[in-house]
């Protein structure tokens, strides 16, 4: 099955600076990755997400990078503030079949705790 | 506005209990999941509905049960609760659009049980 890993685990910025967190997956069908902002004490909630037919997706001051080739992904945030204080989680989805039905099978990464300090 | 809920918030249980976590959902999404987030592991699956007949075991389903009683009712059970299970426990709907077969996932606020 999928295998994703995510670095690093814990992640230190200023006010300002540029943020990276990096994931890499095993399996070369896995077609569509999504990333999740888990804020403290709430819900994950998707904030961008990116399909392999895409080598860069960009929202605002975030974006998302895909190399198919080396199979890993990166999640960029320009500017930081601290309300980008959060655990982010990346998953990378693969085409799956359960009792006949086809669906996107997740499996996510084990999350990055971000600290922005003011 | 249309969410994901589950009950109860936290709960504080012991070793052998028999616990029951649930979910409701106002989204009218067919497909439900149930996720267990613990710190280093991310979240894994424990157990997806894609409908009311449909049940399928995830990644980590040993020691788990499920029940879809209803379209929008998916409930998550501790047969036998162990220290182990402690963990943040999540629910989650997706709704596939006609093509689409990667979904956005809607988690519930989250239920953090502790076992004893």
């Amino acid at each position: 099955g999928e295998n994703v890993e995510q670095h690093p685990s814990t992640l230190s910025v200023q006010e300002g600076d540029s943020a990276v967190i990096k994931c890499t997956y095993s399996d070369s069908a896995s077609n569509y990755f999504p990333w999740y902002k888990q804020e403290l004490g709430k819900r994950p909630q998707l904030i961008i997400d990116i399909r392999s037919n895409v080598g860069e997706k960009k929202d605002q001051r975030i974006a998302v990078t895909l190399n198919k080739t080396a199979k890993h992904f990166s999640l960029h945030i320009t500017e930081t503030q601290p309300e980008d204080s959060a655990v982010y989680f990346c998953a990378a989805s693969t085409l799956s079949n359960a009792g006949g039905t086809s669906y996107g099978k997740l499996t996510f990464g084990q999350g990055t705790i971000l600290t922005v300090h003011p | 506005d249309a969410d994901v809920t589950q009950t109860p918030r936290n709960r504080i249980t012991k070793t052998g209990k028999r616990i029951m976590l649930e979910c409701s959902q106002t989204k009218g999404h067919d497909r439900m999941y149930w996720y267990r987030q613990d710190p280093g592991l991310g979240l894994r699956l424990i157990y997806y509905s894609f409908d009311v007949k449909d049940i399928n075991k995830g990644e980590i389903s040993d020691g788990y049960s499920v029940s879809r009683q209803a379209q929008a009712k998916f409930s998550l059970s501790l047969e036998s609760a162990i220290p182990n299970q402690t963990a943040l426990y999540f629910c989650a709907t997706s709704d596939p659009h006609r093509g689409r077969l990667h979904e956005k996932l809607f988690f519930g606020s989250g239920t953090q049980l502790s076992v004893l």
